[in-house]
C-alpha cells in the first residue's frame, strides 16, 4: 500500500466545512484512496473512496487532483459528532480488510 | 449495510489468564478476517490475517502462540490472547472482507482489553 501523509490535527468550527487533506504522492495506478474516521474508542467506519474521479455520498465529497498525489476530504457541515480521527488509505481494491493505517488527522470541532 | 459485532466491548481480566474476543459478520460471510491493536494515541497495526478453515497469518513481530486465532465458520472469527500480561492492554478491533460488490472493509466496535 502506498504510503500517506496527513496533517496530525485540525480544528473547524461547526457548520461550516471541513477539508482534511492528504498527500499520497507515490500511489499507483490500480490503488484507490479510502476514507475512514474513528470516534474515540469505537471501530474506523468507512467514509468514502475513489480512483481518480470526484466522489460525494451522504456523508462528505471526495476531491482527488488529477495526478492523484493528493486528495482533500471534505465534511461540507461539520457537526460536533464529527469529532474523531480521520484516516487515508491508499490501496488496491482487493483484500479489503487489509489496510495500512497511518497517523492519521485528528478534527476537533468546536461549537 | 454489512455489520461487524465483537464480543465483548470491553474485558478485564487477571495476569496470567486468557482471553477470547469474537468477531462475527452479522449480515454477510466473510471467507478473510483481519485482526488489529491500537494502543492508546497511535493508530490501528494490523496483527493477523484469518482466513476460514485455514491458518492464520501474522505480521512480523506478532506472536502466534500467544494470539491465537480460529475461524471455524464463515462469519465467525476469534482471538484468544494466552497468558495476558498488562503490556497486552490494548484496543483490539477485527474488520472483515466487504460482501460481494463491495470494497470497503467494515470493522467491529473493539474490544478494550486490561490486564491487571
Amino acid at each position: 500500500d502506498a504510503k500517506t501523509t496527513q496533517p496530525p490535527s485540525m480544528d473547524c468550527a461547526e457548520g461550516r466545512a471541513a477539508n482534511l487533506p492528504c498527500n499520497h504522492s507515490t500511489i499507483s495506478g490500480n490503488e484507490y484512496v479510502y476514507w475512514y474516521r474513528q470516534i474515540h474508542s469505537q471501530g474506523p467506519q468507512y467514509i468514502i473512496h475513489g480512483l481518480k474521479n470526484n466522489e460525494t455520498n451522504e456523508m462528505a465529497s471526495l476531491i482527488i487532483t488529477e495526478d492523484r498525489k493528493s486528495s482533500t476530504l471534505i465534511l461540507p457541515h461539520a457537526t460536533l459528532r464529527d469529532t474523531a480521527v480521520y484516516y487515508c488509505i491508499v490501496r488496491e481494491n482487493t483484500n479489503a480488510g487489509k489496510s495500512t493505517f497511518g497517523d492519521g488527522t485528528t478534527l476537533t470541532v468546536k461549537p | 449495510g454489512a455489520v461487524v459485532s465483537q464480543h465483548p466491548s470491553w474485558v478485564i481480566c487477571k495476569s496470567g489468564t486468557s482471553v477470547k474476543i469474537e468477531c462475527r459478520s452479522l449480515d454477510f460471510q466473510a471467507t478473510t478476517m483481519f485482526w488489529y491493536r491500537q494502543f492508546p494515541k497511535q493508530s490501528l497495526m494490523l496483527m493477523a490475517t484469518s482466513n476460514e478453515g485455514s491458518k492464520a497469518t501474522y505480521e512480523q513481530g506478532v506472536e502466534k502462540d500467544k494470539f491465537l486465532i480460529n475461524h471455524a465458520s464463515l462469519t465467525l472469527s476469534t482471538l484468544t490472547v494466552t497468558s495476558a500480561h498488562p503490556e497486552d492492554s490494548s484496543f483490539y478491533i477485527c474488520s472483515a472482507s466487504p460482501p460481494r460488490g463491495l470494497t470497503e472493509a467494515f470493522f467491529g466496535q473493539g474490544t478494550r482489553l486490561t490486564v491487571v
